[in-house]
């Protein structure tokens, strides 16, 4: 299986900051990587396909990048409804696999 | 509207069984492979089985090979989870999602999960 590990698990940030999290696969999952937005009692909301294209209806402040093993996603300017947890996805390989999630708090 | 409704979760006891359903509504579902994923508490995110546009495909999670069966009504837009040898560690909100789009033989390669429904809880206790 493909492990998925995510940096950092918890970050504390303030309305206006950029930030970025990191996600590693264990092996190359090419460009199949998705991320995706949950906030509490709600399912997960897909943010990101294919490591970098946009899912319709969201926000340009969101954006994914890399290949390979490393991704990242980056927020460029944490808006109030972005503080939620987040979680990629790899879908090369059966079985399709997630990270542990990361959660990023008001600071 | 794009809707996924999961219903038939609830509490049982080890070694029981319950079968969850999933209405679709707003989407071609016949077109789109679909998927259950749960999320156990306080962790985080475990695809559990995957199932082709005619069904006759189907893919499990090691951890529920052999005890959870998945199959699908396109006639009626309904995705269904049977799990039986329930066990504790089977406890966690149960999530329909769909995967890939598909016409005829070929499938795209959006095996993410695009569209959730709102979740149903299992608890597995005695």
């Amino acid at each position: 299986d493909i492990q998925m590990t995510q940096s950092p698990s918890t970050l504390s940030a303030s309305v206006g900051d950029r930030v970025s999290i990191t996600c590693r696969a264990s092996q190359s999952t090419r460009n199949w990587l998705a991320w995706y937005q949950q906030k509490p009692g709600k399912a997960p909301k897909l943010l990101i396909y294919q490591a970098s294209s946009l899912e319709i209806g969201v926000p340009s402040r969101f954006s994914g990048s890399g290949s390979g093993t490393e991704f990242t996603l980056t927020i460029s300017s944490l808006q109030p409804d972005d503080f939620a947890t987040y979680y990629c996805q790899q879908y090369n390989g059966y079985p399709w696999t997630f990270g542990q999630g990361t959660k990023v708090e008001i600071k | 509207e794009v809707q996924l409704v999961e219903s038939g979760g609830g509490l049982a006891q080890p070694g029981g069984s319950l079968r969850l359903s999933c209405t679709a509504s707003g989407f071609t579902f016949s077109n789109y492979e679909m998927n259950w994923v749960r999320q156990t508490p306080g962790q985080g995110l475990e695809w559990v089985s995957n199932i082709s546009i005619s069904g006759s495909i189907t893919l499990y999670a090691d951890s529920v090979k052999g005890r959870f069966t998945i199959s699908r009504d396109n006639a009626k837009k309904s995705l269904f989870l049977q799990m039986n040898s329930l066990r504790a560690e089977d406890t966690a909100v149960y999530y329909c999602a769909s995967g890939r789009y598909c016409t005829h033989d070929k499938c795209n390669n959006a095996a993410y999960f695009q569209k959730w429904g709102q979740g149903t809880l299992v608890i597995v206790s005695s």
